[in-house]
């Protein structure tokens, strides 16, 4: 099962929004809606953002949403804001009933 | 609250094997699948595998078939990741987290994470 992938980085400034892509096949992004998307600091574990493909965990910030589109899924963050800066990973579960990630994404605010 | 416990960071030589525990509170254990991911220096997250706590059935990644084993223990709602014959480059911060309702099917992401363990590998 290869990665998903994600552009390495996305930039932008405090305010603006930024969207992340998370392409996959037809055996994982494209086969069920569960793709879910992480955001890790440095030398933190991951936490979860967004769930089942545009569901965000309750009491978490709605200027984290999600959305799919064939076999890519796609993170958006509007109002970036400075505690924004981390990387980003994707998740799918797949048809050999695994999970996969995506290759990661490092915003950075500037 | 829903918490994963991870135990404390290893080293281990080259060859040897490693076994990392995952205790679980604040849910019924047996509902849901644990599962293993691993984030080498530097590097992505990588799925290992997974383990339904009700039955023990267990999927593992290829890259990681026939060197992992993934084991829960119900009366003490832990769950263990043993990897083998490891290698410098098995050096990593291991995480288990809850996924998977076992009944439904459904809740297929990873919350929560544990604190994840270092495992490095040297002679």
């Amino acid at each position: 099962q290869s990665a998903l992938t994600q552009p390495a980085s996305v930039s932008g400034s405090p305010g603006q929004s930024i969207t992340i892509s998370c392409t996959g096949t037809s055996s994982d992004v494209g086969a069920y809606n569960y793709v879910s998307w992480y955001q890790q600091h440095p030398h933190k574990a991951p936490k979860l953002i967004i769930y089942d493909v545009s569901n965000r965990p309750s009491g978490d910030s709605n200027r984290f949403s999600g959305s799919k589109s064939g076999n890519t899924a796609s993170l958006t963050i509007s109002g970036l804001q400075t505690e924004d800066e981390a990387d980003y990973y994707c998740s799918s579960y797949t048809s050999d009933n695994t999970y996969v990630f995506g290759t990661g994404t490092k915003v950075t605010v500037l | 609250q829903v918490q994963l416990v991870q135990s404390g960071a290893e080293v281990k030589k080259p060859g040897a094997s490693v076994k990392v525990s995952c205790k679980a509170s604040g849910y019924t254990f047996i509902n849901y699948a644990i599962s293993w991911v691993r984030q080498a220096p530097g590097q992505g997250l990588e799925w290992m595998g997974w383990i339904g706590a009700y039955n023990g059935n267990t999927n593992y990644a290829q890259n990681f078939q026939g060197r992992v084993t993934l084991t829960t223990e119900t009366p003490t709602s832990t769950a263990y990741m043993e990897l083998r014959s490891l290698r410098s480059d098995d050096t990593a911060v291991y995480y288990c987290a809850k996924v998977r309702d076992y009944w439904s099917g459904d809740r297929n992401w990873f919350d929560p994470w544990g604190q994840g363990t270092l495992v490095t590998v040297s002679s």
